[in-house]
């Protein structure tokens, strides 16, 4: 298995644009899980899906950032317009049957740079 | 509030050593505590889960303990390799918190020839 797949590995943009970061699951889990990581908050969760639908985004900062799972293989999470203070780098994970004592698998992050 | 507490932030170890990071959490009960190793660059990864009920679990050269009544879990490292430089996360699951994840800081081991 490849494990969780996410892209771009690196994103550098201007303040205002717009940004997607993608990715796609394990083949046969049913969670998957946004991570934001600072030096400052280390790992924070953003927004978690069950079989595709939104559970909890309540970790969403705030409404720049949206995200969707149009299908059991893919996500994206998007800023628009995104600022400097998002610069972190983001995680996805997915896992099989939550957050119980299933573990998560992570990707490898986006580092995201706003200048 | 549910927190999770490492101790220590960081700590340099020769090749070949053994060592022993803290994690406290406060607030219970909780569902399971995780330990994750996190190369730099690269996403976390799985080392050891143990339930309330167990109080030690091993994945290699890497144990992990729990104290359900202290609040307390270590992950101890024993005869060290240069693959050990990395950061280490202790994560609780509250139950109280709708079993959401809570990450500790993290500490920064660097293992040196």
């Amino acid at each position: 298995d490849a494990g969780v797949i996410q892209s771009p590995r690196h994103e550098v943009t201007e303040m205002g644009q717009e940004v997607t970061l993608r990715c796609k699951p394990i083949s046969g889990h049913d969670y998957l899980f946004w991570y934001r990581q600072t030096m400052m908050r280390g790992l924070e969760l953003l927004i978690y899906f069950n079989n595709n639908v939104p559970i909890d985004d309540s970790g969403m900062p705030e409404d720049r950032f949206s995200a969707k799972m149009p299908n059991a293989s893919f996500s994206t999470l998007k800023i628009q317009p995104s600022e400097p203070r998002d610069s972190a780098v983001y995680f996805c994970a997915s896992s099989f049957q939550g957050q119980g004592n299933s573990p998560l698998h992570f990707g490898n992050g986006t580092r995201l740079t706003v200048t | 509030k549910n927190q999770v507490e490492q101790s220590p932030q960081s700590l340099i170890i020769l090749e070949g050593k053994n060592c022993t990071l803290q994690c406290n959490y406060t607030v219970s009960p909780f569902s399971n505590l995780r330990w994750y190793k996190q190369d730099t660059g690269r996403g976390p990864v799985s080392l050891t889960i143990m339930t309330f009920s167990e109080n030690t679990k091993s994945n290699g050269r890497y144990t992990a303990t729990l104290d359900a009544d202290t609040k307390q879990s270590s992950l101890h490292i024993t005869a060290s390799q240069l693959s050990d430089s990395a950061s280490y996360i202790c994560v609780v699951t509250f139950k109280a918190a709708g079993n959401k994840l809570t990450f500790g800081g993290g500490t920064r081991v660097l293992v040196k020839p």
